[in-house]
This record gives C-alpha cells, structure tokens and sequence, in this order.
C-alpha cells in the first residue's frame, strides 16, 4: 500500500485477555516505530525497530508488552493479560533507511478499549 | 532520552491570526522536526530544520530554530480552521540524528475559531 496500514482499527477486549495490534509499514522502510498515545496525552515511545539490528525496547512498560518484526515488513505489537490502564490508541510508524528528512509516515492508529 | 517540550499545552485563536508555538529541549541536535495530528488520527510531517538554518518556511509555516538556547518555534500566519489540531516537535535522540528514536511531547493543541 501507499502508506503505513495498522489493523485493528479498533479493538475492544475484556481485561486479562491478551491482544495483537499490527502494523504493516510502507514498502522498503526500515525503521518501525511503536507509540502509544492515551486520550488527550502525548505520545509514549514504546519500540523501535532498525534493519537488523537489536530493537530499542526501551519504551516498553512492562513485560505484559512485546513486539516482533520479520525483516524489513510487519510488525506486531501484543499486549498480554491487558488491564484497564492498556486503552489508548497504538500508533506505528515507519522511516526509510537515509532518508534525508529523517520523516515518520504514521499510520492511522489502531484504538484499544479494555473493558 | 531526549523529548521536546512544547508551550503552550493550549492554544485558542481567531480565524486570521497567527498561531505560534515553542518547543524547547535540553541536548544538541543536528536537525528538529514539527508535525500536526489531526484529533484521534496518525502524526502528519509538517517541516524539518537544521542545525544551520536559523529559519525556514514552508507556505504559511515558518520554523525557526535557536541553538544556543536549544528552542524551537513553530508560527503559523492566517491562520485557518482548518489548523485546528495538535501540533508536536521532535528533536533527535541519541547522536542528534533522527535516525534513531524518536520521541515527542505533550504537544500544543491548537484551536482555530471561524
């Protein structure tokens, strides 16, 4: 696609159930980045992704959150035993290797609500 | 980690006037980049700058850039209804590149009356 795609766009689980959040970034990117924004808050970096390198974690709350990415394409972002305090929107990002900008072309977003 | 602070948190003006926004963050950078989130969407790139540009311009954007006192502002002229959304600056992490983490702040959310 022409841009980042994230799926679901929206999400609504039970607390204790665990949920996985997707990202597809834009063709040939090779940096992914996960943030997480609850409402009327900024954004909360959570994960970066570069090439084949070892991913920043660094933004990740707890160990109830991890993140994969095979290669240069997908990503998915779970979320284990979810609590309450896990509903905000999860927004994925991605840059191309070089680029001058240094741009992040953001998804949409995908909306978690835990009941 | 490095993250700009952007001032004010809010920001409420008139069709027509210019909106300006700060950013402020606390280690060197090599280049600062500003986006736009329109309410509950993804972040949108507005304009990058550089270390060696004091000042830079983008329609009725103009970004300009403080080194030494290590801020940012973000104007917008004539502003429009269209503006209203939240506005982000983004220094560069480690190394002063933005090639490598990137985090944002609380934001300036700016509201544009007709």
């Amino acid at each position: 696609g022409a841009g980042v795609s994230q799926s679901p766009s929206n999400k609504v689980t039970e607390k204790g159930k665990d949920v996985e959040l997707r990202c597809d970034p834009i063709s040939g990117h090779t940096a992914l980045y996960w943030y997480r924004q609850r409402l009327g808050q900024g954004l909360e970096f959570l994960i970066y992704f570069q090439g084949n390198s070892a991913p920043d974690k660094s933004g990740l709350p707890s160990d109830r959150f991890s993140a994969e990415r095979t290669g240069e394409s997908v990503s998915t972002l779970t979320i284990q035993r979810t609590q309450q305090e896990d509903s905000a929107v999860y927004l994925c990002a991605s840059r191309a290797q070089g680029a001058s900008t240094g741009e992040l072309f953001f998804g949409e977003g995908s909306r978690l609500t835990v009941l | 980690s490095q993250q700009g602070e952007e001032d004010p948190q809010a920001l409420s003006i008139q069709e027509g006037e210019n909106a300006t926004m700060n950013c402020s963050y606390k280690t060197s950078i090599n280049n600062l980049q500003w986006y736009r989130q329109n309410s509950g969407r993804g972040l949108v790139h507005l304009i990058l700058i550089r270390s060696n540009e004091r000042e830079k311009h983008s329609g009725r954007l103009r970004v300009t850039l403080d080194t030494s006192k290590k801020s940012s502002s973000l104007l917008i002229t004539a502003s429009r209804a269209a503006d209203t959304a939240s506005y982000f600056c983004a220094p560069p992490d480690a190394g002063g590149t933005s090639y490598g983490k990137l985090t944002f702040g609380q934001g300036t959310i700016l509201t544009v009356h007709p």
